[in-house]
């Protein structure tokens, strides 16, 4: 099975500034899908970034983007311009790619991001 | 637009009781999954469905069941609460293709205490 990890449990960043989070997969498969989800304390997932393997060019979303390197199985995400509204459990999540039935999603263990004003 | 849709938000239950949590979601989608996420660790996948009438078990499916009669609904069933069921609880939704195929959307998640 697919494992994902994050190694970082919780960071911290200075408001405006730029944070970098961290997360490395293992896999055997070629084509894959990448996910970034924020949870604020409401504990609803939101998504945030989405690569797909088969892309070279990194996905970028307004403040957020993403530094994919496959060969590595390397997914980290950059927020630039840091705000308050940013704190929140962050996790990363591989989906097998679509040659199978169901696409199955596996998540990290999370990576707490806090923002000090 | 309502999504995913879970109820309850928040439940206790005595160890033994059995009890619903309800799923439903109005997007169309082929494929639903229930998670759980404990403290510390990532959402691990209980049981998903593929379509109406298909389901399938996913990395920790023991104590709980699942069926799906209808595209719209897929109620997860805990059959004897034990203390170890003590989770935050997400359904999910999702389908592939499209602009926006394969990404995964959550309902807001349920709070289950077992005592």
């Amino acid at each position: 099975a697919q494992t994902v990890t994050q190694s970082q449990p919780e960071m911290s960043v200075q408001e405006a500034e730029t944070v970098t989070l961290s997360c490395t997969y293992d896999t055997s498969e070629s084509d894959y899908y990448l996910f970034w989800y924020k949870q604020p304390p409401s504990r609803q997932m939101i998504l945030v970034i989405r690569q797909e393997a088969y892309k070279q060019q990194n996905a970028t979303e307004n403040r957020f983007s993403v530094n994919f390197q496959k060969a590595a199985k390397s997914f980290s995400l950059k927020i630039s311009d840091s705000q308050l509204g940013d704190a929140a459990m962050y996790f990363c999540a591989y989906r097998t790619g679509p040659l199978y039935n169901f696409n199955k999603f596996y998540f990290g263990s999370g990576t707490k991001l806090n923002v000090k004003p | 637009n309502a999504g995913v849709t879970q109820t309850p938000k928040f439940q206790v239950l005595k160890t033994g009781q059995s009890m619903t949590l309800q799923c439903a979601q109005d997007m169309n989608h082929e494929y639903m999954s229930w998670y759980r996420q404990d403290p510390g660790m990532g959402l691990r996948l209980i049981h998903y469905s593929v379509g109406a009438g298909i389901t399938d078990q996913g990395e920790v499916p023991n104590g709980y069941n699942v069926s799906r009669s209808t595209t719209e609904d897929f109620p997860l069933r805990l059959l004897s609460a034990a203390p170890s069921q003590t989770s935050v609880y997400f359904c999910a939704s999702s389908y592939v293709g499209g602009s926006s195929g394969n990404t995964i959307y959550f309902g807001e998640g349920s709070w289950l205490t077992v005592v």
